[in-house]
């Protein structure tokens, strides 16, 4: 069955630094993405960034990138520059196309305090 | 363009109450899923659709129904709610095919049932 893990409940960054969250994967699907998602406190789920199984180059998206090591099966999020709107929830989330369609399937998330 | 529209955004059911959620979205999008977060837990599928007239069961999708007669709206009935339905409810929806598969997702309704 595919999975996500996040290891990291809940994670801290003074302003201005880089940050990595962790997120690995288990799928058997040769063919799968990998998403990440922010949650602020006021709740609503935002789109951050994507990686498809076959991209060649890591994923970018301003100040976030995507470490992806397919081998290792990790997907880990960097946020450079750390920014004290960047305090959120994050969840890393892949596409499950068991049954033959398109769903995705959540971690558990990793809560990011950014420190001034 | 509105996105996705959940209402309401907050819900206090009685236990054994019935209601049900509202989503639409005008982006003609093919496919929508309602997901549940629970602390801890990340969020749960619970019942997702890929077309109209076209749906099927999540992760989670006892004590939900869900129908899709038209491809704008995806409402998820709660039969008899429970205090373990006591969650904040997403609805997603996105293309079929083509871009980055990513979802669009709703503000959400916090619903307690007590």
């Amino acid at each position: 069955a595919q999975k996500i893990t996040q290891t990291q409940p809940g994670m801290f960054v003074q302003e201005k630094e880089a940050v990595t969250l962790d997120c690995t994967y288990d799928t058997s699907d040769p063919s799968y993405g990998l998403f990440w998602y922010k949650q602020p406190s006021s709740g609503e789920m935002i789109f951050l960034i994507y990686q498809g199984s076959y991209d060649q180059q890591n994923a970018t998206e301003g100040r976030y990138s995507l470490n992806f090591q397919k081998a290792r099966k990790s997907a880990n999020l960097v946020i450079s520059a750390s920014q004290l709107g960047d305090s959120a929830m994050y969840f890393c989330a892949m596409r499950d196309t068991s049954g033959g369609y398109n769903k995705l399937i959540f971690g558990a998330g990793t809560r990011l305090a950014v420190h001034p | 363009n509105a996105g996705v529209t959940q209402t309401p955004k907050f819900q206090v059911l009685k236990t054994g109450q019935s209601m049900t959620l509202q989503c639409a979205q005008d982006m003609n999008h093919e496919y929508m899923s309602w997901y549940r977060q629970d602390p801890g837990m990340g969020l749960r599928l619970i019942h997702y659709s890929v077309g109209a007239g076209i749906t099927d069961q999540g992760e989670v999708p006892n004590g939900y129904n869900v129908s899709r007669s038209t491809t704008e709206d995806f409402p998820l009935r709660l039969l008899s709610a429970a205090p373990s339905q006591t969650s904040v409810y997403f609805c997603a929806s996105r293309i079929a095919e083509g871009g980055n598969y990513g979802y669009t997702f709703g503000s959400g309704t916090r619903l307690t049932v007590v």
